[in-house]
């Protein structure tokens, strides 16, 4: 079965400083992606996803992230994280033969100072 | 498209009781995913459906809990009868066409 791994359940970055949130899954061949944020009290936005194409995905609010089959991971990254950036983040994983079922990694808390 | 649409956002209701969530998918999505987040165990994946049909429901932890989907524009997950311990935020997906989304979710309090 597939899974999903974040290993960094906290993270606390300052203002304005780059930010790399790690992910890695594990699936025998390519899945889809995806890195979800929610915000305290709201629902998941989804920020990115990849399914085929160019490694590197651009998404909303200034995150990317960066698909590397060798490693299998996909890592979110931002060159300047804004406060309004605290929140937790999740990175998800449909394998396409496993039913589609979308599996999420245990999630990374990105906490801002100022 | 006003994007995968969850009611109530909210119910507080007294143990014993049944509780009923609606989720309305997006419309031409295949799979619909029920989940469930608690501040202890984080996102469970409780049961989802393919074109209506369930197929993964080892997530639904009791017996109390049952989903169904009549048709590909609705979805319910019931919890008759309820307990406090079944307190959490119950999210639906909605998946298709190389999009997965959510909606807001519902909290659910049992009292």
């Amino acid at each position: 079965a597939q899974s999903v791994t974040q290993p960094d359940i906290h993270i606390t970055v300052s203002e304005g400083a780059s930010l790399e949130l790690r992910c890695n899954y594990s699936y025998g061949a390519t899945p889809y992606l995806f890195w979800y944020v929610q915000s305290p009290g709201q629902g998941l936005q989804l920020l990115l996803k990849y399914f085929s194409g160019d490694t590197l995905v651009q998404g909303i609010k200034g995150f990317e992230a960066e698909f590397k089959r060798s490693q299998s991971s996909f890592n979110l990254r931002k060159p300047s994280v804004h406060w309004s950036d605290a929140a937790e983040y999740f990175c998800a994983v449909v394998a396409n033969n496993a039913g589609n079922m979308l599996t999420f990694g245990g999630g990374t808390r990105l906490m801002v100072k100022p | 498209d006003a994007g995968v649409i969850q009611s109530p956002r909210h119910e507080v209701t007294e143990m014993g009781q049944e509780v009923t969530l609606r989720c309305k998918p997006i419309s031409g999505h295949d799979y619909l995913f029920w989940y469930r987040q608690t501040m202890m165990r984080g996102l469970e994946l409780l049961i989802y459906f393919n074109n209506n049909v369930p197929i993964d429901d080892s997530g639904m932890p009791e017996d109390r809990f049952s989903a169904k989907m009549p048709n590909a524009s609705f979805s319910t997950l019931k919890i008759q009868p309820s307990e406090p311990r079944d307190s959490a935020v119950y999210f639906c997906a909605s998946i298709g066409r190389s999009e997965a989304f959510f909606g807001q979710g519902t909290r659910l309090t049992v009292v």
